[in-house]
């Protein structure tokens, strides 16, 4: 089955600073890569999410791209602030009603 | 519009007995996910469903079950609780096929 991997799984940046955050999958059939912001205490929360015939992908001040040929993903942020500071998991999914999840990186900004 | 809803939030049982924890989602999605979440760990998938009375297993099914006799409900049974079951479970939906997956905040659940 699909194997994701997530780093790092902690990240500590300056408010203001950017972050990035890197996935690579296994499965080359993967066609469809969300990425999750999850809370203390709350569930997961879609953030963004890509397709396969999409090579890059903004909203505000995150955004994700993706290289199909290297199997791998990645989350930037922009212009840190203190709300950004969660957990942050990518996944990826062939098309079937599975997605496949990283372990998470654990993201501290510091004011 | 609630969303998933999942109960309860929180709970302790002793080893041995038996729960059942409770999904309900209002958006008249398909799809319903259970997963478990332990500490610095992803998310390991434990039963899906593509519809009422339609269920599968996923990477981690032992000690559970499951049923979906209604397109809106989607309960998770643990019959002989063990301590390695202890964890945080969350239930999701989605409408389809890489679609985004809404979760529930999630039952918080220790054995001891």
């Amino acid at each position: 089955g699909e194997n994701v991997e997530q780093h790092p799984s902690t990240l500590s940046v300056q408010e203001g600073d950017s972050a990035v955050i890197k996935c690579t999958y296994s499965d080359s059939a993967s066609n469809y890569f969300p990425w999750y912001k999850q809370e203390l205490g709350k569930g997961p929360q879609l953030i963004i999410d890509i397709r396969s015939n999409v090579g890059e992908k903004k909203d505000q001040r995150i955004a994700v791209t993706l290289n199909k040929t290297a199997k791998h993903f990645s989350l930037h942020i922009t212009e840190t602030q203190p709300e950004d500071s969660a957990v942050y998991f990518c996944a990826a999914s062939t098309g079937d009603y599975k997605l496949s999840f990283g372990a998470g990186t654990t993201v501290t900004v510091r004011a | 519009n609630a969303g998933v809803t999942q109960t309860p939030k929180f709970r302790i049982l002793k080893i041995g007995q038996s729960m059942t924890l409770q999904c309900t989602q209002d958006m008249n999605h398909n799809y319903m996910y259970w997963y478990r979440q332990d500490p610095g760990m992803g998310l390991k998938l434990i039963y899906y469903s593509v519809g009422a009375g339609i269920t599968d297993k996923g990477e981690v099914p032992n000690g559970y079950n499951v049923s979906r006799s209604t397109t809106e409900d989607f309960p998770l049974r643990l019959e002989l609780a063990a301590p390695s079951q202890t964890s945080v479970y969350f239930c999701a939906s989605r409408e389809g096929v890489n679609q985004p997956q809404h979760f529930g905040d999630g039952t918080r659940l220790s054995i001891l």
